[in-house]
């Protein structure tokens, strides 16, 4: 089945810099990749995705970006605010509407 | 429009027993999906039901089971409760299956204590 790992688990940046979250996966059929938000006590919420026919997909500040031979992506956060603090997912699918499977997350800290 | 709505939020349980928790989806969504969240396994998928009929399956056993009701809520039920049951369980919804259609949305989860 498909395995996707997730780096880093923490992540320490100060108020304005970049965050960047990479992840990779194993199964080549995946076409689908989204990206969770979850903040404590709260169910996760996407942000962003992107299909396997696009390479980069942006959204103010938030970016994604996706090399399907390589089988990785990346989410860059730019002019990252204290409010961006929360642990955040990578998944990946078959399909949008099939099963995700997703990262181990990692645990974004801005420091103001 | 309501996001996706689970009860009862927290559940405290004692080994042995059973619990049924629930899911609303967003109204006009078709698909539930259930996944278990831990800390030492992340977020785990365990089931996908749309029209009422289960298309997938996660690798758990079977004293997880669920179903889907004709207006689209959902229900699972874990009978026979373990210590390893305690987690944040996880119901997202989404319009249909494939596509933009398929996007996923999550609600704020239901925590299950096992003691």
């Amino acid at each position: 089945g498909e395995n996707v790992e997730q780096h880093p688990s923490t992540l320490s940046v100060q108020e304005g810099d970049s965050a960047v979250i990479k992840c990779t996966y194993s199964d080549s059929a995946s076409n689908y990749f989204p990206w969770y938000k979850q903040e404590l006590g709260k169910g996760p919420q996407l942000i962003i995705d992107i299909r396997s026919n696009v390479g980069e997909k942006k959204d103010q500040r938030i970016a994604v970006t996706l090399n399907k031979t390589a089988k990785h992506f990346s989410l860059h956060i730019t002019e990252t605010q204290p409010e961006d603090s929360a642990v955040y997912f990578c998944a990946a699918s078959k399909n949008a509407g099939n099963m995700l499977t997703f990262g181990g997350g990692t645990r974004l800290m801005v420091k103001p | 429009k309501a996001g996706v709505t689970q009860t009862p939020r927290y559940l405290i349980k004692t080994r042995g027993q059973q619990v049924t928790l629930s899911c609303s989806p967003i109204s006009g969504h078709r698909s539930v999906s259930w996944y278990q969240q831990t800390p030492g396994q992340g977020l785990q998928f365990l089931f996908e039901y749309f029209s009422e009929t289960q298309r997938n399956k996660g690798n758990f056993p079977g004293r997880f089971s669920g179903r889907q009701f004709s207006n689209s809520r959902s229900e699972m039920n874990v009978s026979t409760l373990e210590l390893g049951d305690s987690a944040l369980y996880l119901c997202a919804s989404s319009l249909g299956l494939a596509g933009s259609r398929g996007t996923q949305y999550f609600g704020p989860g239901t925590r299950l204590t096992v003691l």
